[in-house]
């Protein structure tokens, strides 16, 4: 079945340091990879996406992700962590429909 | 910038009451969504339309229906509330074919006594 796993619930990080929020696919075709940024009693925001082409994908607010096919992998990443960046993150993929199937979140807070 | 709105973002009902959660989008989108969010479950499908009065269900339609008479206006519709219908409930809406994200409204959480 075709499935997207965060396996962290909560990711912790201090500020300015790099932060990595993971996210796995099931290998069920070629799926098209997002992220989206979750603000506290706010809809979902895209923050970039993975379609094809260059493995490192860059997107708003400094974030970018590293597609990894081996590894069936789609790391959400960014080099120098802010507080503001405190959310909660999904993982979605795309498996030859416009539907998503959305991982179950990760919630990221930075500590100043 | 794509709006989408979505026409409560508070709402208490109570059991066996008849819902309607209005989305609107202003981009011309053929596709249009309906999730529920719950903690540690993600984001949940409930329906998906495709094209004015076209709609397919998602993981989870039991207890809902959905209304799509023009292209910029989404309904969901729960028949007779119950108190597990309690949720954040979020429409969203994209340009048709995989490549393209979606656009979420701001959510509309609903809680059923």
């Amino acid at each position: 079945a075709q499935s997207v796993a965060q396996p962290e619930d909560q990711v912790n990080v201090a500020e300015g340091n790099p932060l990595t929020v993971k996210c796995t696919y099931s290998v069920s075709g070629n799926p098209y990879l997002f992220w989206y940024v979750q603000y506290p009693n706010r809809g979902l925001q895209f923050l970039l996406k993975y379609i094809t082409g260059d493995n490192l994908v860059k997107g708003s607010y400094g974030f970018e992700a590293e597609f990894n096919k081996s590894q069936t992998s789609f790391h959400l990443k960014k080099p120098s962590a802010l507080v503001s960046d405190s959310a909660l993150y999904f993982c979605a993929a795309s498996y030859n429909t416009d539907k998503l199937i959305f991982g179950t979140g990760t919630r990221l807070q930075v500590f100043p | 910038d794509v709006k989408v709105t979505q026409s409560s973002r508070y709402l208490v009902k109570r059991t066996g009451e008849k819902v309607f959660l209005e989305c609107v989008q202003d981009m011309d989108h053929e596709n249009m969504f309906w999730y529920r969010q719950d903690p540690g479950l993600g984001l949940r499908l409930i329906y998906f339309s495709y094209d004015v009065k076209m709609k397919e269900k998602g993981d989870i339609p039991e207890g809902y229906s959905v209304s799509r008479e023009k292209k910029e206006r989404f309904s969901l519709i729960l028949e007779s509330a119950s108190t597990n219908q309690t949720s954040m409930y979020l429409c969203a809406s994209s340009l048709s074919g995989q490549i393209y994200e979606q656009y979420f409204g701001p959510g509309t959480r609903l809680t059923v006594t």
